[in-house]
């Protein structure tokens, strides 16, 4: 079946510093999705991308769709106290959305 | 604010009690899921209700047994339970179903304790 892969697992950052998490698919993909939980909170939908080497932003959010559809990125310019959380990349594949197994980033004031 | 509505926020229950947890959308989604997430887990798939039919059953125990009453209510009925099945349960709705599933938005999930 469909795998979803992240890395990093954790990324602990200094306030200021960047982040990115990584994401890739075992299959090709028709859209990729980007969820945030916060701590002790649920899923928040981020941003869904569909075109092959779509690029958009969201404030100092940066999401990237590969050209082959099977991977994805999300780049946090001057990380801030609020983005810690988990953040996870989903796939839907035959009407399931595949989980990746998250990013959990921690920022140090 | 979430507009996916779940109760009870958290539940306790022996192995030999029944209950429920309920699910609640107004946004006139079609389909709606449930997850189950274990601590530091990413969500996995339980179930798929497409327009109020069951869509997908991801081989869940029949100890957990989905119910969709109309298009804006979804019920996950619990009985027989193990330890093990402790976790968050997470309510979803999308607009969309199938090969293009758009958003899912989440409840805030239901925190199950089975002892």
């Amino acid at each position: 079946g469909q795998q979803v892969m992240q890395i990093p697992q954790y990324q602990h950052v200094q306030e200021g510093e960047d982040f990115t998490t990584y994401c890739n698919s075992s299959t090709t993909l028709s859209n990729i999705q980007w969820y945030k939980q916060r701590p002790g909170g649920h899923p928040v939908f981020l941003i869904q991308l569909v075109k092959s080497g779509e690029v958009k932003k969201q404030k100092r959010l940066t999401f990237q769709f590969g050209e082959a559809k099977k991977n994805s990125s999300l780049h946090i310019t001057a990380t801030q106290t609020t983005d810690v959380g988990t953040y996870f990349c989903a796939g839907p594949n035959a009407g399931k959305s595949t989980f990746g197994d998250g990013t959990t980033l921690t920022v140090k004031p | 604010d979430t507009e996916v509505t779940q109760t009870p926020k958290h539940l306790v229950m022996g192995m030999t009690n029944k209950k429920s947890l309920k699910c609640e959308q107004h946004m006139g989604h079609r389909a709606m899921y449930w997850y189950k997430q274990k601590a530091k887990k990413p969500p996995e798939l339980m179930f798929v209700y497409s327009y109020e039919k069951l869509s997908i059953n991801e081989s869940v125990p029949s100890r957990f047994s989905p119910e969709c009453p109309n298009s804006s209510l979804l019920n996950l009925h619990l009985h027989a339970l193990q330890p093990e099945d402790s976790a968050l349960y997470l309510c979803a709705s999308s607009q969309l179903w199938g090969i293009n599933t758009g958003e899912l938005f989440f409840g805030e999930g239901s925190r199950l304790t089975v002892l």
